[in-house]
């Protein structure tokens, strides 16, 4: 299957500075990518998508001032959360897409936050 | 709108014996479905998937699932579990509109026993 890579794996910061993490396809052209969060024992939540040139589509409940996101090509999506705090802190998984409602969405790794 | 539930947040079993891992879903279209693995600290894989054509659906590591229509299920099997097999599973569906997210049940924790 395709491959999703994220880095960085694990990040630690303090509360009040802003932390990127990016999310690359590195093998097809993905031309959508969604982003989770996962908080620990608990399902992925759908925190927006991405599609590329275009602004991302976020859900009900998530801040997109606060978790800015970013597809500037086929390849790469960030997801930058600012001003972080504590209650940030989060597993964040990325997928991404082809076109088609058919096909698979492939996760990358995971970013793990922890937030001081 | 669509949903996924998974009975049994955590299931248990012994080496050597039959998986079963339930999902059910709902939808109000016809849905492509999927199962997921998570092994910790780490991203999902992909298991299996199901989109048209065969309702019985071969995956890796010895996986199948079935689409069963009338029971609006997609059930997970495995003849013999492995120590290996130790994971979360994770059911989602996904419509065939111009939304393409996937929905994710709760999660169902498996743990083989020795």
């Amino acid at each position: 299957g395709a491959v999703v890579s994220q880095h960085p794996s694990r990040v630690i910061c303090k509360s009040g500075t802003s932390v990127k993490i990016e999310c690359r396809s590195l093998d097809f052209q993905a031309t959508t990518m969604f982003w989770y969060r996962q908080f620990p024992k608990q399902s992925l939540m759908l925190m927006a998508t991405s599609n590329e040139g275009s602004k991302a589509t976020y859900e009900q409940g998530v801040e997109k001032d606060k978790f800015l996101i970013n597809h500037a090509s086929l390849t790469l999506s960030t997801l930058t959360v600012t001003s972080a705090h504590p209650e940030d802190s989060s597993f964040y998984i990325c997928s991404a897409s082809g076109r088609e409602p058919w096909e698979t969405q492939y996760f990358g790794p995971g970013t793990r936050l922890l937030v001081l | 709108a669509q949903s996924v539930t998974q009975l049994g947040s955590h299931v248990s079993v012994s080496e050597g014996a039959l998986v079963l891992l339930r999902c059910n879903y709902s939808s109000s279209v016809p849905p492509y479905l999927f199962w997921y693995v998570q092994y910790p600290n780490q991203g999902l894989q992909l298991l299996l998937k199901y989109t048209t054509g065969a309702t019985l659906v071969k995956g890796i590591n010895g996986f199948e699932a079935e689409f069963k229509k009338s029971e609006t299920s997609f059930h997970l099997t495995k003849p013999s579990a492995h120590m290996s097999d130790a994971a979360e599973y994770f059911c989602a569906v996904r419509g065939i509109g111009s939304a393409r997210q996937l929905t994710f049940g709760s999660g169902t924790q498996l743990t083989v026993l020795p």
